[in-house]
């Protein structure tokens, strides 16, 4: 069946280190893919995306790398500090015939501790 | 996302009653969407509306319904709660960006809900 799901349910990282989030996706008819940080009592935040056309992407501290051959996806973050503690979640929007339905499939999420 | 606010935050109600969970955007997007989170499990799609006139039931729609007031309202029921639907529940907005094809959701704070 389809699915995205995470490799790593936690990791735990040093202040100043980096950070690497792994996400598996199934679906190779994906093309669109979102990295959401969820902290303690609030909503999922945006952090970056990607299309299947690219195979990196980068933002402020932040790089989303895509393998579509292995169908693998990861967010990697610059110099982890303390406020980057959160749950990271990867999604999958399911596009066709050109037109994006929005739906998106969300992995478990992995939570990413960070020690001072 | 502050553009993004749900009502109540907090809700604790008995089995059989009634709840009524409410969505406002000012971000002036057209579709909206309805999600629940349970530990371990990530969050998964209840209803979605692309617009006003349109709603569709996500993957776990049953024992649930909605309503899209306006463009800018969205709100869930439980017609009936259970205390398996205890969970936390966002709403998200998104718009198509004609661009580039893609469809990036933004969610709300996200309401507690518990059954008893």
């Amino acid at each position: 069946g389809e699915s995205v799901g995470l490799h790593l349910p936690t990791l735990s990282v040093q202040e100043g280190d980096n950070s690497i989030i792994n996400c598996a996706y199934s679906n190779s008819a994906s093309d669109y893919f979102i990295w959401y940080k969820q902290e303690s009592g609030k909503g999922p935040q945006f952090i970056i995306d990607i299309r299947s056309n690219m195979d990196k992407r980068q933002g402020q501290r932040v790089t989303v790398l895509l393998n579509k051959t292995v169908k693998h996806l990861s967010l990697q973050i610059a110099a982890t500090q303390p406020g980057d503690s959160a749950v990271y979640f990867c999604a999958e929007n399911r596009q066709a015939g050109g037109t994006s339905y929005g739906k998106l499939t969300f992995g478990q999420g992995t939570i990413l501790t960070v020690h001072p | 996302d502050a553009d993004v606010t749900q009502t109540p935050r907090n809700r604790i109600t008995k089995t059989g009653k009634r709840i009524m969970l409410e969505c406002s955007q000012t971000k002036g997007h057209d579709r909206m969407y309805w999600y629940r989170q349970d530990p371990g499990l990530g969050l998964r799609l209840i209803y979605y509306s692309f617009d006003v006139k349109d709603i569709n039931k996500g993957e776990i729609s049953d024992g649930y319904s909605v309503s899209r007031q306006a463009q800018a309202k969205f709100s869930l029921s439980l017609e009936s709660a259970i205390p398996n639907q205890t969970a936390l529940y966002f709403c998200a907005t998104s718009a198509t960006d004609g661009q580039t094809n893609t469809d990036t959701q933004y969610f709300g704070p996200g309401t507690r809900l518990t059954v008893l």
